[in-house]
Order: structure tokens, then sequence, then C-alpha cells
């Protein structure tokens, strides 16, 4: 089974702190994703990586930044948090294997900047 | 612009009971077309994947079907579980990266 595990369940932090969220996929995937979730709107994508070191913009990157130093593992990075990115976010990776590459995703991380 | 819109935005049913769930989707250039079912607090999880010449789809009892001359989807579940209460996520893909999300049906089974 594909394993796709966030760091963290639940987070708090401070506005101002720089937050790690960490994402680690255990299928050998290509593509790797972040997105956010909030009530009333549907997945947004923030960042996606298909390659190591390789990264692209999503819909909202600003405020935040992505880190992808092994294939495996998708940081997702907020520079400053604030209490705007107070979300739900969930990390998913899928296989190019076929064209229609399934995406997997993580249980989520709900985050909470105070 | 690309987009993906659901309805209805809410659904209750009893145990036992089928329902439909639709999708109107504006995706170009388009892909395939996806559903996904989110537990609550939990992340999505893939229930079907069609492209342009499926037109149905079969996962236990979900079915999704597909048209591509309107640009409509639907995802029939029959005879509905308590564990079937969730958000359903429809999808369309355009390209190999982009995913446009709709904002879901979130469904709840009643005993």
């Amino acid at each position: 089974d594909v394993k796709v595990t966030q760091s963290s369940r639940y987070l708090v932090k401070r506005t101002g702190e720089k937050v790690f969220l960490e994402c680690v996929q255990d299928m050998d995937h290509e593509n790797m994703f972040w997105y956010r979730q909030d009530p009333g709107l549907g997945l947004r994508l923030i960042y996606f990586s298909y390659d190591v070191k390789m990264k692209e913009k999503g819909d909202i990157p600003e405020g935040y930044s992505v880190s992808r130093e092994k294939k495996e593992r998708f940081s997702l990075i907020l520079e400053s948090a604030s209490t705007n990115q107070t979300s739900m976010y969930l990390c998913a990776s899928s296989s190019l294997a076929g064209g229609v590459g399934i995406q997997y995703f993580g249980a989520g991380t709900r985050l909470s900047v105070l | 612009k690309n987009q993906v819109e659901q309805s209805p935005q809410s659904l209750i049913i009893l145990e036992g009971k089928n329902c439909t769930l639709q999708c109107n989707y504006t995706v170009s250039p388009f892909s395939n077309l996806r559903w996904y079912k989110q537990d609550t607090g939990r992340g999505p999880v893939s229930l079907t994947i069609m492209t342009f010449s499926e037109n149905t789809k079969s996962n236990g009892r979900y079915t999704a079907t597909l048209d591509a001359d309107t640009k409509q989807s639907s995802l029939h579940i029959t005879a509905s579980q308590l564990s079937d209460s969730a958000s359903y996520i429809c999808v369309g893909t355009s390209g190999t990266y982009k995913y446009i999300f709709g904002t879901g049906t979130r469904l709840k089974v009643l005993a």
C-alpha cells in the first residue's frame, strides 16, 4: 500500500514563526504536491515538484516555499506564519507511470496560527 | 477559466438508498476526470479516474459516468452504507500536473 505520511496532524504556531511541514512518501513517486483546503473552497495547489530539487509554483504560492532534497521527502515552509495561513494542509504524491497516475494523499496537517 | 462545479452541496439519505452526485467541468486541455472520497479529518482517497474515451467506470458500489460532450460527470452510490458518509470531490485534470478540484458534496447516510 502506498503511504504518504505527514509529520504532524495538528500544529499550533504564533504569528511570525517559521513553520515546517514535512511529507514523506514510500512509493518512489516522481511527483509531490502541497495543497491547502479551506471550508467552501476546493483544494488549492501551493507548490508541486516533479523531481528532486525541481519545483513549480501552484495557484497560491505567496508566503510559502518548498524543499525537495530527496525523492521521498517534500517540505512546505511558511517563512513567517500569518493568521490567514490557518488551514488544513494536504500533501500528495503520484507517479507518472501510465499517464493517469493516482494521487495519494496524506492525512493532512491542521495548522492554527495565533 | 478552468473550473469544476458540484451539486448538491450536501445530501442526506437513509442507509440502503441510492444517490447520485453531479459534476460539471470546464477544463482545457482535458486529460481525465476523477472522483475522490474524503472522510472527515482525512486526506482524499481516489475512487475512479476516467479519460476522454471512457463513459463509465465502477469501483464496488460506486459508479462514475462521464459525458465529454456536455462536460458532465456523475457518481452513483448504490445501496448506501453508514461508512459512505463523507465528502465526495470531483477533479478535472489538465495535462500531467494540473488538478482542478470541485468544492465537494457532503453526504450523510442515516441509519
